[in-house]
């Protein structure tokens, strides 16, 4: 069965240090994959996405993502978290599997310190 | 501004009742989503419709119906409404039926 795993429901870093937010999926057929920002209040908003082109992924804001697929992670990444980087953030996969599947994963809050 | 409008975006009802969501999506976009959003379950897939016809199905109750029309708006209706069907309800439209979803700004229901 297709699943998404995000490690850690919240991480906390330093204004400045490096964002790792951690996803690894489960699929049978190649996937295309996402990761989508939540602020507080609003709806998710589209970060970045891996449809098969280049495994490394930049999108808006700083953030990047690697496709792994010996790993079959998909970490998102960003080199300087800024404070407006915190959020809730959603790594999720798109399947087609004779029909159309999105699976989101459970989140993850990031917490941004001064 | 996502492009995807849902309405209203508040709403607030009693046990029992019934209550009817609506979502446009972006121009262009013939994929509809919708997705309910609550603290203990997170970000639950509900539907998925294509120009008009049921493309997906995920953890939606037999209580919950949706549509998409002609016009591609979809409406998503909740019946027999219990205290637990409290949550943000968001839609989400894309280009085709695999791409990136693009959100609207969700409607948060209160059941009481």
């Amino acid at each position: 069965a297709q699943s998404v795993t995000q490690l850690g429901s919240h991480v906390s870093v330093s204004e400045g240090a490096l964002v790792l937010l951690r996803c690894n999926y489960s699929s049978s057929v190649p996937p295309y994959l996402f990761w989508y920002v939540q602020y507080p209040n609003q709806g998710l908003q589209l970060l970045l996405k891996y449809t098969s082109a280049a495994t490394l992924v930049k999108g808006i804001n700083g953030f990047e993502a690697e496709f792994k697929k010996s790993e079959t992670s998909f970490h998102l990444t960003k080199p300087s978290a800024h404070m407006s980087d915190a959020a809730e953030y959603f790594c999720a996969v798109s399947l087609n599997t004779g029909g159309f599947k999105t699976i989101f994963g459970a989140g993850t809050r990031l917490f941004v310190k001064a | 501004d996502s492009g995807v409008t849902q309405t209203p975006k508040h709403l607030i009802t009693a046990t029992g009742q019934r209550v009817t969501l609506r979502c446009s999506p972006r121009s262009g976009d013939l994929s509809v989503y919708w997705y309910q959003q609550s603290l203990d379950q997170g970000l639950q897939f509900l539907i998925q419709y294509y120009n008009g016809e049921e493309r997906a199905k995920g953890n939606i109750l037999e209580r919950f119906s949706a549509q998409q029309f002609p016009d591609l708006h979809s409406e998503l209706n909740l019946s027999s409404l219990e205290l637990g069907d409290s949550a943000l309800y968001f839609c989400a439209s894309s280009a085709t039926g695999l791409g990136e979803q693009y959100f609207g700004p969700g409607t948060r229901l209160t059941v009481t």
